[in-house]
């Protein structure tokens, strides 16, 4: 069973749109929380990350995320997308959900498409 | 700026070939990790290795081996390439510290006919 679950395999929105990217995982105990972006023809790279101490966490381009532990949740939130933010998305969990804090476990990814 | 590089972006093999992937990271990081990349599947962990000579299986081990001689250099080798291993393969790097985060190189696009 898939433990790191993305709600949306493909999301339209057009450009000025609100965004929001669901990911749940499994577990609940300690865990770090990542969302990688990879653009198009780019190589796979950190948008944001959680340890530790506010559960709202700003990462690179206006990207933002929750820490909800109540729900096991670390959504992905932009107010206003861009259509350079055509990209795909992967939520990953480090923690004794992946065999420990070196390893990580990745969602299926979420392909955004932002029309101009 | 940490940097990964992969020896190949795109590679074309034969079934039964024995294929070599290169993986050269230059920030001395202690982890290397090997990954497949498949549409609707995300990532998965292929190999781990946390120290020279020092491997760790994943989550997809099965038709894979690695070798790690040196610090820098990570290899993921498939004996006798079979065509359910085409595949985009994504090299990773990392420091021993919990909070450290995996750097990417840029992936092995690799068909297997």
């Amino acid at each position: 069973a898939q433990s790191v679950s993305q709600h949306n395999h493909h999301v339209i929105l057009s450009e000025a749109a609100s965004l929001e990217l669901g990911c749940n995982y499994s577990y609940g105990g300690t865990v770090n929380l990542f969302w990688y972006v990879q653009y198009p023809g780019q190589h796979l790279q950190l948008l944001l990350k959680y340890f530790s101490g506010d559960p709202l966490v700003k990462g690179i381009k206006g990207f933002e995320a929750e820490f909800i532990k109540s729900k096991f949740s670390f959504n992905l939130r932009k107010p206003s997308v861009q259509w350079s933010d055509t990209a795909e998305y992967f939520c990953a969990v480090s923690g004794m959900i992946s065999g420990g804090y070196n390893k990580l476990i990745f969602g299926a990814g979420t392909r955004l498409a932002v029309h101009p | 700026d940490v940097k990964v590089t992969q020896s190949s972006r795109y590679l074309v093999k034969r079934t039964g070939e024995k294929v070599f992937l290169e993986c050269v990271q230059d920030m001395d990081h202690e982890n290397m990790f090997w990954y497949r990349q498949d549409p609707g599947l995300g990532l998965r962990l292929i190999y781990f290795s946390y120290d020279v000579k020092m491997k760790e299986k994943g989550d997809i081990p099965e038709g894979y081996s690695v070798s790690r001689e040196k610090k820098e250099r990570f290899s993921l080798i498939l004996e006798s390439a079979s065509t359910n291993q085409t595949s985009m393969y994504l090299c990773a790097s990392s420091f021993e510290r919990q909070e450290d985060t995996q750097y990417f190189g840029p992936g092995t696009r690799l068909t297997v006919l």
